[in-house]
């Protein structure tokens, strides 16, 4: 079988940074993607490592670490509109589809 | 941008009755995918096609089907809805290739 495991909530303060990890068991493991998704919308993606190390769009940076079987989400600057709930998903080779995570909900407060 | 888009935003049917999700992708994406959402359970994959008329069973397949006869257009079909279908579905696609789903807004389907 297979597994993610993140925290279930977050809370941090506007401006600050955050970090929401990621651990996998997977076997076949390809790559790890990171999707955004506000409350009533529909899921968008963020980014997507297949190679280890850190990945910078902009304010948020995802970082992969294969012989850990980890990764993590970083948002940097946070804004109020960062709140929202952030999704792993896991690839694995050969497969078209993904295996995502239960979710972390992010808080930002003032 | 792409579109994905869901039929029903909202659905309410009765125990047994035949349901039919629709969901129709603008980019000439090649895989289709059928996600239910559920609070605590994050994401779970019911079925996805990678091609025309083709189909692979996802996690959690048992009481539903689909149905993909155009390239635009991938159908989920609750045979006889129960009450524990009631959920969020989410339908997506993308390039096979690409690692970049795109989602459509959702349906809530509430099943009485």
């Amino acid at each position: 079988g297979q597994s993610l495991e993140q925290p279930s909530e977050v809370t941090a303060v506007e401006g600050a940074i955050v970090q929401i990890n990621c651990t996998y068991q997977t076997s076949g493991f390809y790559g790890l993607s990171w999707y955004q998704q506000h409350d009533g919308g529909a899921p968008t993606f963020l980014s997507y490592n297949a190679l280890d190390g850190l990945e910078e769009t902009g304010r948020f940076s995802s970082f992969l670490s294969r012989s850990d079987s980890y990764g993590y989400l970083l948002l940097q600057e946070l804004q109020m509109k960062d709140s929202a709930s952030y999704f792993c998903a896991v690839k694995n080779a050969g497969a078209n589809n993904l295996f995502f995570g239960t979710g972390t909900r992010l808080t930002v407060i003032p | 941008d792409v579109k994905v888009t869901q039929s029903s935003r909202y659905l309410v049917k009765r125990t047994g009755e035949k349901v039919f999700l629709e969901c129709v992708q603008d980019m000439d994406h090649e895989n289709m995918f059928w996600y239910r959402q559920d609070p605590g359970l994050g994401l779970r994959l019911i079925y996805f096609s990678y091609d025309v008329k083709m189909k692979e069973k996802g996690d959690i397949p048992e009481g539903y089907s689909v149905s993909r006869e155009k390239k635009e257009r991938f159908s989920l079909i609750l045979e006889s809805a129960s009450t524990n279908q009631t959920s969020m579905y989410l339908c997506a696609s993308k390039f096979r290739g690409y690692e970049k789903l795109f989602f459509g807004s959702g349906t809530q389907l509430s099943v009485l």
